[in-house]
């Protein structure tokens, strides 16, 4: 079966880069997901990429995707303390109605 | 920003009581979906439907039942509430593309709603 896995837990400090990583097991996946949770509140869209692409920027957000390790990250540039949330990558595959698959997301906790 | 409402955010309730946990989308997405998100963050979906008057249940086997009568509103409804039932529950939607298609429209979340049954 499907499975998406992300490390739990990332502290980084203000200003410095984070890259969360994320890696799936589907080869038929055809668009992946970083969402971004703060607290008492839903999942809120950050970038997605197409499985045929292997990088996609946009402004502090860089996705990378490795395709062969099936190996996805988000990179966020100069950490900022609004940045500290739960991340979640999720992945979908190609069928009639598209099935969401979501991993168990990465604590990030930005310290000064 | 998504245009995806639920309602209550908060609900403490008893046991044995019925619940209907409220979902709208301004969007007019065809798809709609119910996520359970336990303490440990991770999410399990519960419910999903295609378009009006289609329901499927989800990946997590769930005591709840969910209505769509029309596009915008997806209630999801629990019969006599236990304490297992305290969770976060998260309602979505996201466009269709139509039977094959490649593209998967991204999931769009409401801002949940926290249940604790006594």
């Amino acid at each position: 079966g499907e499975d998406v896995e992300q490390s739990l837990f990332l502290s980084v400090r203000e200003g410095d880069s984070s890259v969360i990583n994320c890696t799936y097991t589907d080869s038929s996946s055809t668009y992946l997901y970083w969402y971004k949770q703060e607290p008492g509140a839903g999942l809120q869209l950050l970038t997605y990429i197409f499985s045929n692409m292997d990088m996609k920027q946009d402004q502090r957000l860089t996705v990378l995707l490795n395709k062969k390790d099936k190996h996805l990250s988000l990179r966020i540039a100069d950490t900022q303390t609004g940045d500290s949330a739960i991340y979640f990558c999720a992945e979908s595959q190609t069928d009639s109605w598209g099935k969401f698959q979501f991993g168990a997301g990465t604590q990030v906790v930005v310290t000064p | 920003e998504a245009d995806i409402y639920q309602t209550p955010r908060y609900l403490v309730i008893g046991t044995g009581k019925k619940i209907t946990l409220e979902c709208s989308q301004t969007m007019g997405h065809d798809k709609m979906y119910w996520y359970q998100q336990d303490p440990g963050m991770e999410l399990h979906l519960i419910h999903y439907s295609y378009g009006v008057n289609s329901t499927e249940k989800g990946d997590l086997s769930s005591e709840s039942t969910v209505s769509r009568i029309r596009t915008e509103h997806f209630p999801l409804t629990l019969e006599s509430a236990r304490p297992s039932h305290t969770s976060q529950y998260l309602c979505a939607s996201s466009e269709y593309s139509g039977q094959g298609s490649f593209y998967n429209s991204p999931l769009h979340f409401g801002n949940g709603t926290r249940l604790t049954v006594t």
